[in-house]
C-alpha cells in the first residue's frame, strides 16, 4: 500500500495566521483526501482532492478557509487559514489503498492547536 | 446519510481479558474497515470485511460482518498494552465516495 509522509507533525499557531499541511505520497494516486478530527470526535471529511480540477468540499467547508492544492499526483498541500481555537484539531491526509482490501493509507497527521 | 455507531465510546480493560467493540451501519455495507489510532499518530489498517458472514484475524484480532452487513465486530483476546488506543471503524458511503467513520471507541489495557 502507498505510503504518506505528512507534514509538520504537529504546530502551535497565533490566531488569524495560515498553516500549511503537506502529504506526499510514495505513488502516484488520483484522489486525496483531507480530514479533520477534532477533539474527542471522529474523522470528517474536508475536502477531495483531485489532480489537475478544483477540490470538491464537503458541506460545512469552503475554499477560502480550507484552499488546497493538487499539483500533481503524488503531492497535496492543505492550507487552513485565518486561524481561530476553533480550527485546533488533527488534520489528517488520505489516499486509497492498493486494492479493494487494503483499505485507505491515512498520514501520520498534523496536530494543530491554536492559541 | 449514512452513519456508523460504534460502541463503546471507551472501554478500560485489564491485562489479558477479552474485549469486543462494536460498530453498526444505518445502511447496508458494502466494505467494512477497522482502523486503530495510536495517540499522536496516524490510523493503521487493521481489516477490511466485505461479505455477510465473513470473519477475519489477524494475531489477537478478529473482526466479523454480521449476514445482513449492518454491524461489524472487532475482537481482541488476551488484551496487552500495546492494543490500546482508539478504533475507528470505517466505510464507504452506499452509493457515494465519501469515506465515512465511526465515532470511535478508546481502549485503556491497564497492566
Amino acid at each position: 500500500s502507498a505510503v504518506i509522509s505528512q507534514k509538520p507533525s504537529r504546530d502551535i499557531c497565533q490566531r488569524g495566521t495560515s498553516l500549511t499541511i503537506q502529504c506526499q505520497v510514495d505513488s502516484q494516486v488520483t484522489m486525496m483526501f483531507w480530514y479533520r478530527q477534532q477533539p474527542g470526535q471522529s474523522l470528517t471529511l474536508i475536502a477531495t482532492a483531485n489532480q489537475g480540477s478544483e477540490a470538491t468540499y464537503e458541506s460545512g467547508f469552503v475554499i477560502d478557509k480550507f484552499p488546497i492544492s493538487r499539483p500533481n499526483l503524488t503531492f497535496s498541500t492543505l492550507t487552513v487559514s485565518n486561524l481561530s481555537p476553533e480550527d485546533s484539531s488533527i488534520y489528517l491526509c488520505s489516499v486509497e489503498g492498493a486494492g479493494l482490501g487494503y483499505g485507505y493509507t491515512f498520514g501520520s497527521g498534523t496536530r494543530l492547536t491554536v492559541v | 446519510s449514512q452513519e456508523l455507531e460504534q460502541s463503546p465510546q471507551s472501554l478500560i480493560v485489564q491485562e489479558g481479558k477479552n474485549l469486543t467493540i462494536n460498530c453498526t451501519s444505518s445502511k447496508t455495507l458494502y466494505g467494512l474497515y477497522w482502523y486503530k489510532q495510536k495517540y499522536g499518530e496516524g490510523l493503521i489498517f487493521l481489516m477490511m470485511l466485505q461479505k455477510g458472514g465473513e470473519e477475519k484475524s489477524h494475531e489477537k484480532i478478529t473482526a466479523k460482518l454480521d449476514e445482513k452487513k449492518q454491524q461489524s465486530s472487532l475482537h481482541i483476546t488476551a488484551s496487552q498494552p500495546s492494543h490500546a488506543g482508539i478504533y475507528l471503524c470505517g466505510a464507504a458511503e452506499s452509493g457515494t465516495y465519501k469515506y465515512i467513520f465511526g465515532t470511535g471507541t478508546r481502549l485503556k489495557v491497564l497492566a
